[in-house]
């Protein structure tokens, strides 16, 4: 079966620091997505892009989150300056055209801010 | 607004036993219903789903009926194994392409031998 890649598992940084969580979405999949899940908690959408803009994003994706697909496979998730809460489990989607048909999760990058 | 409400873990369960863990919905429309997993130390796996009202998903011994009437998605298994330990996430799309899933916040299953 097809996967979605994420890299890397596990990143530790500084309070205030940039980091770039990466994800090769499924190849011929039209919708990308990130998810976090905070320990404990729900998960929570984040944003989702289609035709390389942004279709949906949630309140917690503000001026500090962006998204990018740089070079028509990767789709990066970039904290500018990160917060201890934004410690969590960050999960990459892709999906098809149709709102039924599967999403493909990554298997996670672990963010700890420190 | 839609929302999806999961049943307290976690759930510890011994070999053989019978599951249910309760899915609640709240949606506009017609959503579509989903149960994933996740297995210790791997992403979120879709486990079934169901894209109409009476339609039973099934996977793996799992099942759930989407209930309109309740509002409800219960996943159930006669006999859980070992290896069903994970946690699930009830999920909902309310139905247009490229909409986020919802998901609920997630029910622990230990299952011992």
């Amino acid at each position: 079966e097809p996967e979605v890649t994420q890299t890397p598992s596990h990143q530790v940084t500084q309070m205030g620091q940039e980091v770039i969580l990466r994800c090769v979405p499924i190849s011929n999949h039209l919708y990308f997505y990130w998810y976090r899940q905070i320990l404990g908690q729900k998960v929570e959408f984040l944003v989702s892009f289609y035709n390389n803009e942004i279709s949906e994003k949630s309140e917690i994706f503000d001026d500090q989150f962006s998204v990018e697909r740089p070079d028509g496979s990767n789709f990066t998730l970039k904290i500018r300056s990160t917060k201890l809460e934004d410690s969590a489990m960050y999960f990459c989607a892709s999906g098809g055209a149709s709102a039924n048909e599967k999403l493909f999760f990554g298997s996670g990058t672990q963010l700890s801010v420190l | 607004g839609n929302s999806v409400t999961q049943m307290e873990g976690p759930v510890t369960l011994s070999e053989e036993a019978f599951l249910t863990i309760n899915c609640t919905y709240t949606a506009t429309g017609y959503p579509s219903l989903f149960w994933y997993v996740q297995y210790p130390g791997e992403g979120l796996q879709l486990l079934l789903k169901a894209t109409k009202a009476d339609d039973k998903g099934s996977n793996k011994g799992f099942e759930a009926t989407y209930r309109k009437e309740t509002t409800s998605f219960h996943l159930e298994k006669g006999s859980v194994q070992v290896s069903d330990s994970a946690v699930y996430f009830c999920a909902l799309s309310p139905n247009q392409a490229g909409t986020a899933l919802i998901f609920g916040k997630g029910t622990t299953l230990s299952v011992s031998s």
